[in-house]
């Protein structure tokens, strides 16, 4: 496609359960990015792949954060025994990465996560 | 301190003025400066990056870096009703490394 795409739009759990996010980037973007973004705040760092590997995943809150990218392209972010602070929206981003001098992201519509 | 800061306002200008929105940054070695805008319940949508100290122009948008008092800003001139969004201001010291976002200041352009 042409932007970054994300799946679901919205997503309603329970507390405790868990869940999967998906990220499509754009299409020869190596790198991907995920941020969260709480209602009044601006996006907060989680994690980004350059590649298959995560260049950086020094913003996941705790070890029930967790993200891949197995083929270098579409990523899932996973959330286990999931919160009621966890309740967020969940941005996913792309950029040329390392094979641009200049690195300028592009979003996708979010994922909106409700724990009930 | 938070690495990228922001007033969070909200600004209000009248159609037709100059808006200012104005963004610092802690990590000196920060060398890629990004200004997004955000309506309310949409994803950032990036507007302007910015490198090199001096201004960049582009259309009715100038932004401003002055690394020697590390600091970042945005003009809007001649702001429209629809210019009205929260605006982020992102910092990144280079292409392999995280980017951090500004809190945002909402701007709000009274018709």
């Amino acid at each position: 496609g042409a932007g970054v795409s994300q799946t679901p739009s919205n997503k309603v759990t329970e507390k405790g359960k868990y869940v999967e996010l998906r990220c499509d980037p754009i299409s020869g973007h190596t790198a991907l990015y995920w941020y969260r973004q709480s209602l009044g705040q601006g996006p907060e760092f989680l994690i980004y792949f350059q590649g298959t590997g995560a260049a950086d995943d020094s913003g996941l809150p705790n070890d029930r954060f967790f993200a891949v990218r197995p083929e270098g392209s579409v990523s899932t972010l996973k959330i286990q025994r999931t919160e009621r602070g966890d309740s967020a929206v969940y941005l996913c981003a792309s950029s040329l990465g390392d094979r641009a001098i200049y690195n300028e992201q592009f979003f996708g519509p979010g994922t909106r996560l409700t724990v009930l | 301190q938070k690495e990228v800061e922001q007033n969070s306002g909200p600004l209000s200008v009248p159609e037709g003025a100059i808006a200012s929105l104005n963004c610092t940054y802690s990590d000196r070695g920060s060398q890629s400066f990004f200004w997004y805008r955000q309506y309310s319940g949409k994803s950032p949508e990036l507007i302007m990056s910015i490198y090199s100290n001096g201004d960049k122009e582009d259309g009715r948008f100038t932004a401003q870096l002055n690394k020697a008092s590390q600091y970042v800003s945005l003009l809007i001139r001649d702001s429209q009703p629809s210019d009205s969004a929260t605006y982020l201001c992102a910092a990144q010291k280079t292409s392999y490394d995280k980017v951090i976002f500004g809190p945002g200041t909402s701007l709000s352009v009274i018709p």
